[in-house]
């Protein structure tokens, strides 16, 4: 069973559009979550950064966190084809904890004209 | 503010040779630090990590190893390269204190031949 898992996509959303991008994770100790957006080519760049149940919003992007369903969702607003990439879900406290991540495997979007 | 220096950026050796890969952060002290190899169209894995200077944990058994020399020095090398050793390598670094996000070096291409 995959620690963290995500949709492998590709997602595809208009220009404009609502993309929602969703995570779940196995360990319910886990503490932290973060999402990452990699493009093609490129190392993974941290964008969202999430702590407690709810929402957190940061410009067109909003991170939602639900423990005790144990899932993590990314909404990006007003979608743009510079958001085409692979986002990545990661999760902090499986696997021995500390200040490791475990990593889903990302889901790729794209944003078409 | 932090920044984490990784080279080189692309790299081609034969099957056999050895490797050394060489990562830097500056602007921040006793740093978490972190290798990662991406395989193509796959997840993050996590190599290596280490809470300070001499101080390394292996996460998978493989023919690589890593040293710290320095607070803010991370190594990964290989006195015998596999055709298996191909990816995309990335070495992190994150605050010591727990439950925080890990920031990316651009990276290392490798290929073997």
């Amino acid at each position: 069973q995959k620690e963290v898992e995500q949709n492998s996509g590709p997602l595809s959303v208009p220009e404009g559009a609502i993309a929602s991008l969703n995570c779940t994770y196995s360990d319910r100790g886990s503490q932290s979550f973060f999402w990452y957006r990699q493009y093609s080519g490129k190392s993974p760049e941290l964008i969202m950064s999430i702590y407690s149940n709810g929402d957190k919003e940061d410009g067109r992007f909003t991170a939602q966190l639900n423990k005790a369903s144990q899932y993590v969702s990314l909404l990006i607003r007003d979608s743009q084809p510079s958001d085409s990439a692979t986002y990545l879900c990661a999760v902090n406290g499986i696997t021995g904890g500390g200040n490791k991540l475990t990593f889903g495997t990302g889901t790729q979007l794209k944003v078409e004209l | 503010s932090q920044t984490i220096h990784q080279w080189p950026a692309t790299l081609v050796q034969p099957v056999g040779s050895p490797l050394s890969l060489e990562c830097t952060v500056e602007g921040t002290s006793n740093p978490n630090l972190y290798w990662y190899r991406q395989a193509a169209g796959r997840g993050l894995q996590l190599l290596f990590y280490s809470v300070g200077i001499g101080q390394i944990s292996s996460e998978v058994p493989q023919n690589l190893s890593a040293s710290r020399p320095q607070d803010r020095q991370f190594i990964l090398s290989s006195k015998k390269l596999l055709l298996s050793d191909s990816g995309f390598y990335l070495c992190a670094w994150s605050v010591i204190q727990g439950a925080q996000p890990q920031h990316f070096g651009d990276g290392t291409r490798l290929s073997i031949l």
